[in-house]
């Protein structure tokens, strides 16, 4: 069964500071992988994706991610917070059995203290 | 990029009323939607699977009869939530899956609160 986890509930950074948010995948074949991120009381914001290529893929707002295939690893990652980054983040990877529906993460809350 | 409008953004109703939420797809056709739903400090649980011109595909679990889905036109879904309680009060969300390469879409999403 195809699956994601974010084994952190919650990161705390000090703004300024590099942040990495964890996520781990198990899927049959090629994955498609993505980050969104959510603001309170706000849909799901796409932050970044990875489909096939370079293994550092890098999207919105500064933030990058790095695919690492013989971890089945997909970690998001900012090289410097800001407090405004404090959001809900979750990984997804698009189930390949039909209607390319998503698999999520629990989500991983982020919080950076100035 | 795509964009899904999703409205209302938030809704007070009475238990035992009915309340709609709409999805658009904005400048691009939708032949399948996306219905989640969200609990405070959760992930996202899907609950349908939307198809224009046939019915939805529910998860397992959702109420087919509380939750009705109409998919009635490409640009166009619809979820009612019948006689609401106060359990439903919850946080729902739309998304237009990608194809190909693409990434998901996903609507601003609805707050219910039924009191």
């Amino acid at each position: 069964a195809q699956s994601v986890a974010q084994p952190e509930d919650q990161v705390n950074v000090a703004e300024g500071n590099p942040l990495t948010v964890k996520c781990t995948y198990s899927v049959s074949g090629n994955p498609y992988l993505f980050w969104y991120v959510q603001y309170p009381n706000r849909g799901l914001q796409f932050l970044l994706k990875y489909i096939t290529g370079d293994n550092l893929v890098k999207g919105s707002y500064g933030f990058e991610a790095e695919f690492n295939k013989s971890q089945t690893s997909f970690h998001l990652k900012k090289p410097s917070a800001l407090v405004s980054d404090s959001a809900l983040y979750f990984c997804a990877v698009r189930d390949t059995s039909g209607y390319n529906k998503l698999i999520f993460g629990a989500g991983t809350r982020l919080a950076v203290h100035p | 990029g795509a964009v899904v409008s999703q409205h209302p953004s938030r809704v007070i109703c009475k238990s035992g009323t009915s309340v709609k939420i709409e999805c658009r797809s904005l400048d691009f056709q939708a032949t399948t939607m996306f219905w989640y739903r969200q609990f405070p400090k959760q992930s996202l649980m899907l609950m349908a699977t939307s198809n224009e011109g046939s019915k939805a595909t529910y998860e397992q679990g959702v109420e087919k009869d509380k939750f009705l889905i109409n998919h009635a036109s490409l640009t166009l879904s619809t979820l009612t939530v019948t006689s609401a309680h106060p359990e439903d009060s919850s946080f729902y969300i739309c998304s237009a899956p990608g194809q190909g390469a693409s990434e998901a879409f996903f609507g601003q999403g609805t707050r219910l609160t039924v009191v």
